[in-house]
Parts: structure tokens; sequence; C-alpha cells
């Protein structure tokens, strides 16, 4: 059973780098029929696509949040990586990692969320 | 980029009655890449329809979608207790964008 597990810091001073891991366990992310994302909810709000990854590196993010957003991967820890830069009160929320069927809208396996707080 | 509309945003029912709940792209959207996800509070999102009506593993048969184009449904044939949550329908765009909508909140009246 394929399993998703976020980890990271859950508080983050204003302008700093929020940075989150996601570990695969059950699965390798090295398959071709995947790609890796990263999504987040403000609390009581609804859900924000941020991006997500292929195995080989290539990134597709948030229009919206481009500027500041980098994720990679690292196949040998089965692992995929957030972060967000320069952030503010309003990147407070919890962010879960899924998986993404390839070329298709299907995320069908997240892993529980974590909440990353953003304050002094 | 593609906006999605749910409504209403509230629907207030009782178990054993149906729920229709209605997604509006403001462009046309393929009906292989419109998907329905159900959250419950302090839960991830769990995937339920995709393809506009396909169910996704273990789904109830309660559970269908339709629509094409623009407008999309998921009705959910006689509610069940555990079936009050959020619900959220979501598009992969042409750019490999993801978007969701605003959610339906499905409460007990």
């Amino acid at each position: 059973q394929l399993q998703l597990q976020e980890s990271g810091p859950g508080l983050v001073k204003p302008s700093e780098t929020l940075s989150l891991t996601c570990t695969v366990s059950g699965g390798s992310i090295s398959s071709s029929s995947y790609y890796w994302g990263w999504i987040r909810q403000p609390p009581g709000k609804g859900l924000e696509w941020i991006g997500s990854i292929y195995y080989s590196g290539s990134t597709y993010y948030n229009p919206s949040l481009k500027s500041r957003v980098t994720i990679s991967v690292d196949t040998s820890k089965n692992q995929f990586s957030l972060k967000l830069s320069s952030v503010t009160a309003a990147d407070t929320a919890v962010y879960y990692c899924a998986r993404q069927v390839k070329y298709s809208s299907k995320l069908d396996y997240w892993g529980q969320g974590t909440l990353v707080t953003v304050s002094s | 980029e593609i906006v999605l509309t749910q409504s209403p945003g509230t629907l207030s029912l009782s178990p054993g009655e149906r729920a229709t709940l209605s997604c509006r792209a403001s462009q046309s959207v393929s009906s292989s890449y419109l998907a329905w996800y159900q959250q419950k509070p302090g839960q991830a999102p769990r995937l339920l329809i995709y393809g506009a009506s396909s169910r996704a593993t273990g789904i109830p048969d309660r559970f269908s979608g339709s629509g094409s184009g623009t407008d999309f449904t998921l009705t959910i044939s006689r509610l069940e207790p555990e079936d009050f949550a959020v619900y959220y329908c979501q598009q992969y765009g042409s750019s490999r964008e993801l978007t969701f909508g605003g959610g339906t909140k499905v409460e007990i009246k």
C-alpha cells in the first residue's frame, strides 16, 4: 500500500523559506506513470495546487506561486521536497503531498498533511 | 487559467436524501480531466470520481458524476451519515496545472 508522509518545521518566520519533504513508501517515486505534487489548504479554506514534479525533475508550478516555489526530487531517497520563499502569514496552511496519475487530474494517494504556521 | 465555480456553497440535507452538487468551468474542460474529491474534517481529501464519471477504487455506487464542457455534476443518490463532508471539483489543464473549485459543504439538516 502506497503511503506518503510530509515532514518539516511547523513554524516558519515571515520572510523566511518554508521547507517540506514528502517521503514515499510502498512504491517507487521513479515510476514513469506518476507526477508527485504539493497542495495546500489555509485554515477553513479550500484547496490550492502548488506544483508537481516528475521523477526526471520536470516541474510544473501554479503561476500565482511560481516565483517563490521550488520543487525537487531525490529518487535515491524516494522523496520529493517543497521550498517556498519569502513567506507571509498568508502562507499559513496545511500542506499535503500527493501522487498524481500522469496526464490526469487523478490525485489518488495523499499524505495526512502537515500544518505550517508563519509567525514571528 | 480555468476557474471552477461550485454551487451551492452549502447544502443542507437529511440522511437518505439525494444530493446534487454543481461545478461550472469558465472555459470548456475535457471530461477526461475533471475529478471530484471528498474531504472530512482533519483528513486529507479522497478521490471519488475521475474522468467526470468514473468512480475511484472502493467508492460506493451511490456516488456518480456526469457532465461535459463547462457543466459538471456530482450526485449522491441517498446520503449516508458518513457522506456529510466538503466536496471539491478539480481539473487538469493544458499547461499541466491543477485547479480546484471552492468546495460545497454537505451538512446535516
